[in-house]
């Protein structure tokens, strides 16, 4: 039982190049999450997601693009890197609603991204 | 809107010395509560969680939390810290109604002196 995995682990990429960062998670959970974190910030959520196919933005969306064709990954893409998206990002996920209560989050060991 | 507020964004403290780190959130719903603890180079892992009934939780390491309804306040303390403490705090609240989202606080830069 992996938990929440995520690739790449490190990324350099110039202004204006796209890539895709990966998370996938084992534990069958229907909520999965993308933040952002950056000094003094605490954590952002940029895109998530409560089932398969189906995606909403959070507090900080621009620039990014995000799906989930299948339950257990959450792709989260940069078309046109900045230099302002230089972060680390986590994603998360959760089992999601269980009668009243929510399960808390499992989080992935985070992408280093720096755009130049 | 909602929000979590953390007002101690550094803490330097020597070692066995007592903790207490404020949580304070702005919503007038049910809620579930979480600290969360985020290692130097690593992901955050749960310390403990608040969901209903006795409002003094236990969680791993020693950590405790009261949760204070009429304060709106989720207090984390350690009555001894240890050098291994060394760490950013986040607490974090999921409202129950409303919204999928889970609200982090800023976090809480704990530095623990040997």
């Amino acid at each position: 039982n992996a938990g929440v995995t995520q690739t790449p682990k490190f990324r350099v990429l110039k202004t204006g190049q796209s890539m895709t960062l990966l998370c996938a998670q084992d534990m069958n959970h229907e909520y999965m999450y993308w933040y952002r974190q950056d000094p003094g910030m605490g954590l952002r959520l940029i895109h998530y997601s409560v089932g398969e196919g189906t995606t909403a933005k959070g507090e900080v969306p621009d620039g990014y693009n995000v799906s989930r064709l299948k339950k257990q990954n959450f792709l989260l893409g940069l078309e046109s890197a900045a230099p302002s998206q230089t972060s680390v990002y986590f994603c998360a996920s959760s089992l999601g609603t269980s009668g009243v209560t929510y399960n808390e989050q499992f989080f992935g060991p985070g992408t280093r991204l720096t755009v130049l | 809107a909602q929000s979590v507020s953390q007002h101690n964004h550094h803490v330097i403290l020597s070692e066995a010395a007592s903790l207490e780190l404020g949580c304070n959130y702005s919503y007038g719903g049910t809620v579930n509560l979480f600290w969360y603890v985020q290692y130097p180079g690593q992901h955050l892992q749960l310390l403990l969680k608040y969901f209903s009934g006795d409002p003094l939780v236990k969680g791993i390491k020693g950590f405790e939390a009261e949760f204070i309804k009429s304060k709106f306040s989720f207090n984390l303390r350690k009555p001894s810290v240890q050098w291994s403490d060394t760490a950013e705090y986040f607490c974090a609240v999921k409202p129950r109604s409303g919204t999928y989202k889970y609200i982090f606080g800023t976090g809480t830069r704990l530095k623990v002196l040997a």
